[in-house]
């Protein structure tokens, strides 16, 4: 098992740039959580989706942030522009419709100057 | 934001002393887990332990769960110092969820 791979590991963008990251969640997953971790504020659900269909995107900051999942296999998490307070690890997890244990992802670390 | 509280935020031990660590949450719960996050890592589930549940056993860690007291806590026998991380409860209601403490860094000095 491969796992849930992220991609990018690390990123550094500027202030007002697009940034894209990815997840491919654990094969026969049907459900994946977007996190974000900060020191400040920890580890928070940004969305999560299941059967590719976003239940509950409450946490999502604002407008800037937006997550699709157009296939089983795939979702992206999109901020734009993004700001210096995005600045953080976001997560990707994936779980079995009917267990409530999550996988995670080894992350992206974002950085925006 | 968080709607829970893990202590203590930092522990410091010797290889071979047990660890404990203690969560509180707010609300109803399903289930709760624990986590166990290495320095620039994911995160890695240890343990899951039902509302109906008082005491779960996993290898070293045992885990105990108080629905009156909105109370966890995990204890890590026999600690290594490949035990060290930092560790994070986390629950879910009736959603799937999960609502994460805000983690307890635990240091194991060989």
């Amino acid at each position: 098992d491969a796992g849930v791979i992220q991609s990018p590991r690390h990123e550094v963008t500027e202030m007002g740039q697009e940034v894209t990251l990815r997840c491919k969640p654990i094969s026969g997953h049907n459900s994946l959580f977007w996190y974000r971790q900060t020191m400040m504020r920890g580890l928070e659900l940004l969305i999560y989706f299941n059967n590719n269909v976003p239940i509950d995107d409450s946490g999502m900051p604002e407008d800037r942030f937006s997550a699709k999942m157009p296939n089983a296999s795939f979702s992206t998490l999109k901020i734009q522009p993004s700001e210096p307070r995005d600045s953080a690890v976001y997560f990707c997890a994936s779980s079995l419709a009917d267990t409530y244990e999550q996988y995670f992802g080894p992350g992206t670390r974002l950085t925006v100057t | 934001s968080q709607q829970g509280e893990e202590d203590p935020q930092a522990l410091s031990i010797q290889e071979g002393e047990n660890a404990t660590m203690n969560c509180s949450y707010k609300t109803s719960i399903n289930n709760l887990q624990w986590y166990r996050q290495n320095s620039g890592r994911g995160l890695v589930h240890l343990i899951l332990i039902r509302s109906n549940e008082r005491e779960k056993h996993s290898g070293r860690l045992r885990v105990t769960l108080d629905t009156s007291k909105k109370s966890s806590s995990l204890l890590i026998t026999a600690s290594r110092a490949a035990d060290t991380a930092s560790y994070f409860c986390a629950w879910s209601g009736s959603a799937r969820q999960l609502t994460f403490g805000s983690g307890t860094q635990l240091t194991v000095l060989p």
